[in-house]
């Protein structure tokens, strides 16, 4: 089946810094790929649609500035927290669809951030 | 897309059925009904979808009542792997690209007990 990585599965990093997380499709190709966050306890919140070789589209009430999504192949999203603090700590996952759509959304493991 | 309501918690003994309801009652003619669990710490998994018609795979059965307002995920003989929260999530038919998100309530937390 199709699989969906993300790196790191975790993070530490000082307030202030920015942090890079990786999402990959393994096996299949995909045009585009979701964001979510997911904090203790909650439901995951989608994020930002990651469009291969555009811009991403963020949902409302998500900073475009803070969160920077780059998709430059069809195998490859980033998700950069720039300038991030405490209040970002959270569960971040990525997933993507098969080309032309298919039946489901394959998830990524996640990564957690942790920012002191 | 249509709002769903599932009970926050259920539990059920180990090797049992576990029935998870789901109640979609302003759901559209064209949306279909997806069931994603996520275990703890893990990315979300895909269970099963369905339009009208009742759908088994090998991991669970979905029962749509014929008004289609509501669902059923069944786990026919739950084990302790099958703890997670359950997502029960309607949505139009999807064709690549962006129509492929999902929109993730606040799910049932399954606790199955030795």
């Amino acid at each position: 089946g199709a699989v969906v990585s993300q790196h790191p599965s975790w993070v530490i990093c000082k307030s202030g810094t920015s942090v890079k997380i990786e999402c990959r499709s393994l096996d299949f190709q995909a045009t585009t790929m979701f964001w979510y966050r997911q904090f203790p306890k909650q439901s995951l919140m989608l994020m930002a649609t990651s469009n291969e070789g555009s811009k991403a589209t963020y949902e409302q009430g998500v900073e475009k500035d803070k969160f920077l999504i780059n998709h430059a192949s069809l195998t490859l999203s980033t998700l950069t927290v720039t300038s991030a603090h405490p209040e970002d700590s959270s569960f971040y996952i990525c997933s993507a669809g098969l080309p032309g759509g298919g039946e489901t959304q394959y998830f990524g493991p996640g990564t957690r951030l942790l920012v002191l | 897309d249509a709002k769903t309501t599932q009970p926050p918690s259920m539990d059920c003994a180990e090797g049992r059925a576990a029935n998870l309801p789901c109640n979609h009652s302003t759901i559209s003619g064209n949306e279909y009904v997806y069931w994603y669990r996520q275990i703890h710490s893990q990315g979300p998994q895909y269970i099963i979808h369905g339009l009208k018609n009742n759908e088994t795979n090998e991991m669970a059965s979905l029962i749509i009542t014929e008004d289609r307002k509501s669902s059923t995920l069944i786990l026919p003989h739950a084990t302790l792997r099958d703890t997670a929260v359950y997502y029960c999530i309607v949505r139009p038919p999807h064709f690549g690209g962006a129509t492929n998100k999902l929109i993730f309530g606040t799910g049932t937390l399954l606790a199955v007990q030795p």
